[in-house]
């Protein structure tokens, strides 16, 4: 059984940074990449990066390339988005989303499936 | 930044049939793009219904299908389920980045 647990809520001021963490049960960690997604009250879903940990490499949203950094820890089965210099417009759910290694040939590509229960961030002062 | 567009709205009565469009400002979605269709009904997390354009998850109803069409990519529902109200949304693959599209509100009515 393949489950995504997010932490908790968090209520952040202006200026400051939030590291949600997204541990991955069922499954090799090995074998997927963990993708961050945000959506801001009422509005769509917005991707912000993406991480591979059998690589270590991190791929980011043009948008965040500057204020998100997204890691994992293997030992733990465990996904991090570290996001700074937090905004009034930063308020928002942030998901992971999982997405699996699909080989065909010598070509692999990676394929969301299961995604966390999201964790509201609230950047009020 | 590519710029992904859906339908804002659709509407499908009961048992009925709707195809939902995702376009890129880039040209023509290929295969290459990787189009997939996420559903997020009210207070949900999105579910994946729909990956490499028109592969269904083992929970994706056979009602739901992806192609391409005209250019872009497509998510067609066949006899339209009440339980198929929600937002659907579409997101392609530009090398490394994800591009979602805004969003269609689908309402079965």
């Amino acid at each position: 059984q393949v489950h995504l647990m997010q932490s908790g809520a968090e209520v952040k001021k202006p200026g400051s940074s939030v590291k949600v963490s997204c541990e991955a049960s069922g499954g090799t960690f090995s074998n997927y990449a963990i993708n961050w997604v945000r959506q801001a009250p009422g509005q769509g879903l917005e991707w912000m990066g993406v991480i591979t940990p059998i690589f270590g490499t991190a791929n980011y949203a043009q948008n965040f390339q500057d204020r998100v950094t997204i890691t994992a820890d293997e030992s733990r089965k465990t996904a991090y988005m570290d996001l700074s210099s937090l905004r009034y417009e930063d308020t928002a759910i942030y998901y992971c989303a999982r997405a699996v290694r699909h080989c065909s040939g010598t070509t692999c590509q990676y394929f969301f499936d299961y995604w966390g229960q999201g964790t509201l961030v609230t950047v009020s002062s | 930044q590519a710029v992904v567009t859906q339908e804002p709205s659709l509407t499908v009565s009961p048992g009925g049939t709707v195809t939902l469009t995702c376009g890129s400002n880039t040209g023509t979605v290929t295969s290459g793009r990787y189009a997939y269709w996420f559903q997020q009904k009210p207070g949900q997390a999105p579910r994946t219904l729909i990956y490499d354009t028109n592969t269904r998850h083992s929970w994706t109803p056979a009602r739901f299908s992806g192609a391409l069409l005209g250019g872009k990519a497509a998510l067609t529902i066949v006899d339209a389920q009440p339980e198929d109200e929600a937002d659907y949304y579409c997101l392609l693959s530009y090398g490394g980045a994800r591009i979602f599209g805004g969003g269609t509100k689908l309402t079965v009515l």
